[in-house]
């Protein structure tokens, strides 16, 4: 079974611009979420989708958004593109199981590769 | 927010050695998982371990969700196990968001 793509693994871009970066599920997971890493915060969450719908979102500023189609691909978009930007954006999915009214009973996640933005 | 920490924060061993790492966590979690961070940025799963004990080869992990910690045990160690290692818990009703640790590098040398 493939793992989590993410597409581009390299991108370079300049303030002001904006980015797109793309994230394609292991088949069968239904849950995608998004984290930054950077030296100095450590990875942070940014948001989370499922069945198209964001379910959780971190403490990020509106230029971070995103989306889910309904094939579970995700989407996330930073606009106005600042140089504290600059960081390794991690995907990650999982299949979001649940029995018998429990919640949270088997969500284990896996990342991508991720991809690295540098903001000049 | 929940807070998790993670010591030693920095580990040098020479190969063979053996390690433990810790996780302390400041609230009750549903899951947590640990990973180890490649030099290529890549999250690789190492366990999934929500309570109770597991192991994979040289590996293995122990969390106590009562007292609110978790373990990772290196045995044998080599030096492709050096890397970050990562401990991510997740919140009830927090659905899928992690949280991290800030990680323990390890060096594992000849």
């Amino acid at each position: 079974k493939a793992g989590v793509t993410q597409t581009p693994r390299y991108l370079i871009k300049t303030r002001g611009q904006q980015v797109t970066l793309s994230c394609s599920p292991i088949s069968g997971h239904r849950s995608v979420s998004w984290y930054q890493q950077t030296p100095g915060q450590g990875l942070q969450f940014l948001f989370e989708y499922f069945s198209e719908t964001q379910r959780n979102k971190g403490n990020f500023p509106g230029r971070f958004s995103g989306r889910q189609f309904s094939n579970s691909r995700s989407e996330m978009n930073v606009s106005t593109l600042e140089l504290g930007d600059s960081a390794l954006y991690l995907c990650a999915s999982s299949r979001d199981q649940r029995s018998g009214g429990l919640l949270d009973l088997y969500n284990e996640q896996f990342f991508g590769p991720g991809t690295r933005l540098t903001v000049l | 927010g929940i807070q998790v920490e993670q010591s030693p924060p920095d580990l040098i061993l020479q190969e063979g050695a053996n390690s433990t790492l810790r996780c302390n966590f400041s609230d009750s979690v549903n899951n947590l998982q640990w990973f180890h961070q490649n030099p290529w940025g890549q999250l690789i799963n190492l366990f999934y371990i929500p309570s109770g004990t597991k192991q994979n080869g040289r590996l293995s992990a122990t969390t106590v969700a009562t007292e609110r910690y978790s373990l990772l045990y290196i045995s044998s160690s080599q030096t492709t196990d050096s890397g970050v290692y990562f401990c991510a818990v997740v919140r009830p009703g927090t659905a899928s968001k992690l949280t991290f640790g800030t990680g323990t590098r390890l060096q594992v040398t000849l």
